[in-house]
């Protein structure tokens, strides 16, 4: 079965620190990724998805395959940075995709 | 567009009776999912629906949790019999015809059973 791990669940970082959460993930077929973010107060939200392989707001993720890992990094954190992040894993169903994920990961930004 | 729109935000329930929730999607979107998440744990994936159809409901408990998308209408989850174990944050997603892998979520209902 598949399954998405995010091992921290509280990040703190000072403002401009680099920043790194943690995303491993099984699976046997070919995944799909996403990070998404919920600010507080507010309503979950995708940051970026592995096959776009853009940047969103300084973050980037890369998918190794070999480590089976989709970390979420970022060189320098800012303030407003600071939310709750979750790694998934998109599983093919029915002409659709049901999302894994893992248990989230608090990123809080210091001054 | 006001974005997938869930009601209520907040439900109470004593056990034993009956909660309904609702998630219209985003206007245009023919897919629906529902998610659950319990204290301290990520969302888990409940019922995929479209229009009138249950596609996947691999993640809905056995008993008393049933989902529907009518024709027209708001998408329905509702739980019969309500236990202490089912109070939990309950998210609605959305997506597009063609574009089903990325999800658009609802503020979700807080399911609170006394």
């Amino acid at each position: 079965a598949q399954r998405v791990t995010q091992p921290e669940k509280l990040l703190s970082v000072f403002k401009g620190a680099p920043v790194e959460l943690k995303c491993n993930y099984s699976y046997s077929g070919s995944p799909e990724l996403f990070w998404y973010v919920q600010y507080s107060r507010q309503r979950l939200q995708l940051l970026l998805r592995h096959i776009s392989r853009e940047s969103i707001k300084g973050f980037t993720a890369d998918l190794n395959k070999g480590e089976t890992s989709f970390h979420l990094k970022k060189p320098f954190a800012q303030e407003e940075d600071s939310a709750m992040y979750y790694c998934a894993l998109s599983i093919l169903t029915g002409g659709g995709n049901k999302l894994t994920f893992g248990t989230g990961t608090q990123l809080k930004v210091e001054l | 567009n006001a974005g997938v729109m869930q009601n209520p935000r907040h439900l109470v329930r004593r056990r034993g009776q009956e909660a309904r929730l609702r998630c219209s999607p985003v206007k245009g979107h023919s897919h629906v999912y529902w998610y659950r998440q319990l204290p301290e744990e990520g969302l888990k994936f409940m019922v995929y629906l479209q229009k009138e159809n249950i596609i996947d409901e691999s993640g809905m408990p056995k008993e008393r949790f049933s989902a529907e998308f009518p024709k027209e209408g708001p998408s329905i989850l509702r739980i019969q019999q309500v236990v202490r174990g089912d109070s939990a944050a309950y998210f609605c997603a959305s997506s597009p015809r063609g574009a089903q892998n990325i999800q658009y979520f609802g503020a979700g209902t807080r399911l609170s059973v006394l």
